[in-house]
């Protein structure tokens, strides 16, 4: 079975200081994989997809980006956080096709301080 | 994709039936409804999706209408743990290019009261 690994679960940084958040997924090749960020109240916002290794595609101009170094291996970064980077920072996956629903990681809870 | 319409909020007994609409008034043809429902503090869970009949699953059925402008998300015992925000999204069935991205809107927060 498919399972999608997303760590740290929370995370404290002070302002000015980088970020590297992994996902990785097991028991698939080649999946679609996906960052997204919901601010405190807000709704889910779609930051970066990765169709396959090296293939990065950003939804949002901001202070962050994504790189795919491996097939199954989804990194977000930031050299320097904003107090705005705060968020729920979610990982996902789906597999290539037309019928294919999106299976999300427990999440990363970054408080920017 | 087409943009989708839901209420912000519902309220539901425990035991009874959710039924959450979802207005999606400009779907194409080749645009497929999915649900999605995100418990607090936890990533998105796939519910069911549909392009014009109705489907069913262990978790929920999915009644989209004749002119497939509106789909309705149906909890049949709706249970304390169902309390969530679900999200209505419309995206085409094509694995070419960006329509591999899910966009989410702010979905319906759906209590379930004991």
């Amino acid at each position: 079975s498919q399972t999608i690994h997303q760590w740290p679960a929370t995370l404290v940084q002070p302002v000015g200081s980088p970020l590297s958040l992994e996902c990785t997924v097991e028991g698939t090749s080649n999946p679609n994989l996906y960052w997204y960020r919901q601010a405190a109240g807000r709704g889910l916002q779609l930051l970066f997809y990765s169709v396959g290794i090296g293939q990065i595609s950003s939804e949002v101009p901001q202070n962050l980006s994504a790189s795919r170094p491996q097939d199954r291996q989804f990194i977000l970064s930031s050299k320097k956080l904003l107090l705005s980077d705060s968020g729920f920072y979610l990982c996902a996956w789906s597999k290539t096709g037309i019928h294919t629903e999106a299976f999300f990681g427990q999440g990363t809870r970054l408080t920017v301080v | 994709d087409a943009k989708t319409t839901q209420p912000t909020s519902m309220d539901c007994a425990e035991g009874r039936a959710a039924n959450l609409p979802c207005n999606h008034s400009t779907i194409s043809g080749n645009e497929y409804v999915y649900w999605y429902r995100q418990i607090h503090s936890q990533g998105p869970q796939y519910i069911i999706h549909g392009l014009k009949n109705n489907e069913t699953n262990e978790m929920a059925s999915l009644i989209i209408t004749e002119d497939r402008k509106s789909s309705t998300l149906i909890l049949p015992h709706a249970t304390l743990r169902d309390t969530a925000v679900y999200y209505c999204i419309v995206r085409v069935a094509n694995s070419g290019g960006s329509n591999y991205k899910l966009t989410f809107g702010k979905g319906t927060l759906l209590t379930v009261n004991p």
